[in-house]
């Protein structure tokens, strides 16, 4: 089974801060994938990383691939309370026939 | 567009009695899973479909079980309720397998078992 580590698991903020969330494991994963889930509402997709190294931004969102494709990292910079929720990350087997999902970082952006 | 639909939203049950979730999705989505989601921890996958008449076990398959007599549905049963049960249930699809396709998920079905 791979495992997917998620740190920090809580993480309360003001508005205007920078923050980065992790996702580890000893595994390696084809690619990951990122979700958003806010409370009595289902996980919705952010992005999906490919590549070893790779980079990619969603405005003030910046998430990264490690090189050996078995972590991943997202970075916010100048949270905002609308940044509030529960961050998911979920990685892919080389099969390509299982996701496994983390644990998640549940984030408070305060006014 | 209305994705994935699932009912109900909330439910009470007693040990021991038996229940069915209720998804549908309306994308034409050839894959259906259904993930449960207990408090501080990530989602476990249940069970998958990859097509009509297709089922497979997940990670946590034991005491439930789900049919695909259509693509738009994808019932998830639970026969003999346990407390073990209580969870937060997720139906999701995927236009393809899961490797590079997103999931697109319902608004869960928040179970309680006493």
């Amino acid at each position: 089974t791979q495992l997917l580590e998620q740190s920090p698991q809580f993480l309360s903020i003001q508005e205007g801060e920078n923050l980065t969330v992790y996702c580890n494991s000893s595994s390696v994963f084809s690619s990951l994938q990122w979700y958003r889930q806010e409370p009595g509402e289902g996980p919705v997709l952010l992005v999906t990383v490919v590549t070893g190294g790779e980079v990619k931004k969603l405005k003030r969102l910046t998430f990264q691939f490690g090189d050996a494709r078995k972590d991943s990292s997202l970075h916010i910079t100048a949270a905002q309370p609308g940044d509030t929720g529960l961050y998911l990350c979920a990685g892919v087997n080389n099969a390509g026939n299982m996701l496994t999902f983390g644990g998640g970082t549940r984030l408070m952006v305060k006014p | 567009n209305a994705g994935v639909t699932q009912t109900p939203k909330f439910r009470i049950l007693k040990i021991g009695q038996s229940m069915t979730l209720q998804c549908a999705q309306d994308m034409n989505h050839n894959y259906m899973y259904w993930y449960r989601q207990d408090p501080g921890m990530g989602l476990k996958l249940i069970y998958y479909s990859v097509g009509a008449g297709i089922t497979d076990k997940g990670e946590v398959p034991n005491g439930y079980n789900v049919s695909r007599s259509t693509t738009e549905d994808f019932p998830l049963r639970l026969e003999l309720a346990a407390p073990s049960q209580t969870s937060v249930y997720f139906c999701a699809s995927s236009h393809e397998g899961r490797g590079y396709s997103p999931l697109h998920f319902g608004n869960g079905t928040r179970l309680t078992v006493t």
